[in-house]
């Protein structure tokens, strides 16, 4: 069964900062890798899809990381702005391509 | 293209009263999910339907929860009788079939329901 780890909990940076949030999971057993993005009152949001252990994905000020070896995905936003307060959810796909692991996600906020 | 429908948005009962959430996924999405998540914890399947044939359901408490997609279109999350712990968001999610597995999740807004 595969075990989804997000860090930290919650964030709360200044409009500017930059910042990175961890996934981490024990196994490289699985299929792919997904960040989401979900902001309150919306519909969660597919950021990045990441199958290959070096992969390294990009969109506009956010960028994704996976170390399938050591087990973590990084997730960075440069130059947070407040339009990026959301939760962030790493999710497992397994092997079999069917189900999603989630991690309890990374409730970011950005103060102006 | 339209998103995944959910209804309603937000939903308030008591306990043991019975509660409804219907989904319309994207079209052509073969695949569709039922999640809950219970607030600070990621969302945990219920449900997965691979047009109307169940995928898994091996997390749905089959006591008091019970789904259905019976022309393998739209979907149906009944839960009967409700508990304080069914206080949620629950999400339906479509996704392309099995070949297209880099596909990702497509959320809908999900259904708020709080238990009294």
């Amino acid at each position: 069964i595969l075990n989804v780890e997000q860090s930290p909990q919650s964030l709360h940076v200044q409009e500017g900062d930059s910042t990175n949030f961890t996934c981490s999971f024990p196994s490289s057993n699985f299929y792919a890798l997904h960040w989401y993005r979900w902001e309150t009152a919306k519909s969660p949001e597919a950021l990045f899809v990441m199958t290959l252990n070096g992969d390294e994905k990009k969109k506009g000020r956010i960028s994704a990381t996976l170390n399938t070896k050591e087990g973590y995905s990084y997730l960075y936003i440069k130059g947070s702005q407040p339009g990026d307060s959301a939760t962030y959810l790493c999710a497992l796909r397994d092997n079999y391509g069917q189900n999603f692991v989630f991690g309890p996600g990374t409730r970011l906020s950005v103060l102006p | 293209e339209a998103g995944v429908a959910q209804s309603p948005r937000y939903k308030i009962i008591e306990k043991r009263q019975s509660v409804a959430f219907w989904c319309n996924p994207i079209s052509g999405h073969a695949t569709l999910y039922w999640y809950q998540q219970i607030l600070g914890q990621g969302p945990k399947l219920l449900i997965q339907f691979q047009n109307n044939g169940v995928v898994d359901d091996s997390q749905l408490p089959k006591d008091r929860f019970s789904a259905e997609r019976l022309k393998g279109v739209d979907s149906t999350l009944k839960i009967q009788p409700a508990k304080l712990e069914d206080s949620a968001v629950y999400l339906c999610a479509s996704s392309f079939p099995p070949q297209g597995r880099n596909s990702p999740l497509h959320f809908g807004n999900g259904t708020r329901l709080t238990v009294t």
